[in-house]
């Protein structure tokens, strides 16, 4: 069974542009999170999908960043215009069901604004 | 609001000896699940053990065990026997969805 898978694994673009990060969660799996590690700090929620709907999406930490999931299956998460800030490890995880331990998480994408 | 700490940025252990790695959390629910995660230089981030709140026997999971204290709110990791290849980010987290700023063990041949 393939697990989650991300893509890229690493993007580097200037400050303004644009960004697209995209997941593939198991398939099967209603339940698509996004989160964020900047260096050194935690890893953050940024927010919950249940199949194309989203659950949650109180992490996001503003409109700069759009998610979207269409169909219910990949999900992109976008970043437009990117900022220094936004440099850091975007992971995604998916489950089967909201509450099952979230077990299942990709690789991640390492972004790097300069 | 809930919190997840992990105190020690940085752990190291002796191949075969055994380590503990610290986390406190903080919460309102009563009934919750805490889990330990294992990031390797690979970057996958796996899931190493889980614990449901209400169940007071601590979970075990091969070499690696937890100690749940849930009155003071503890979950520490224990790794026993440990291995060049447990070598990794440990992360604690807490339902829902949150997450310890990782503690990084090396395991010294």
């Amino acid at each position: 069974e393939a697990g989650v898978t991300q893509f890229p694994s690493h993007s580097v673009i200037e400050k303004g542009q644009t960004v697209t990060l995209r997941c593939d969660p198991i398939s099967g799996h209603d339940n698509l999170y996004w989160y964020r590690r900047v260096m050194g700090k935690e890893i953050k929620f940024l927010l919950h999908f249940v199949k194309e709907s989203k659950q949650d999406e109180s992490g996001m930490p503003n409109n700069r960043f759009l998610a979207e999931r269409t169909g219910g299956t990949y999900s992109t998460l976008k970043v437009q215009p990117a900022e220094l800030e936004d440099s850091g490890v975007y992971f995604c995880a998916s489950s089967q069901e909201i509450r099952t331990p979230l077990q299942y998480f990709g690789p991640g994408t390492r972004l790097t604004v300069t | 609001a809930q919190t997840v700490t992990q105190s020690q940025p940085e752990m190291s252990v002796q191949e075969a000896e055994t380590v503990t790695l610290s986390c406190t959390y903080d919460t309102s629910e009563s009934d919750y699940y805490l889990f330990w995660y294992k990031q390797p230089p690979s970057r996958q981030m796996i899931l190493v053990i889980r614990q449901e709140a209400y169940k007071q026997q601590n979970a075990t999971e091969n070499r690696f065990s937890v100690n749940f204290q849930k009155a003071a709110k503890s979950f520490s990791l224990k790794i026993s026997d440990s291995q060049l290849g447990d070598a990794a980010m440990y992360f604690c987290a807490l339902e829902k969805l949150v997450f310890g700023k990782g503690t990084k063990l090396t395991v010294n041949p």
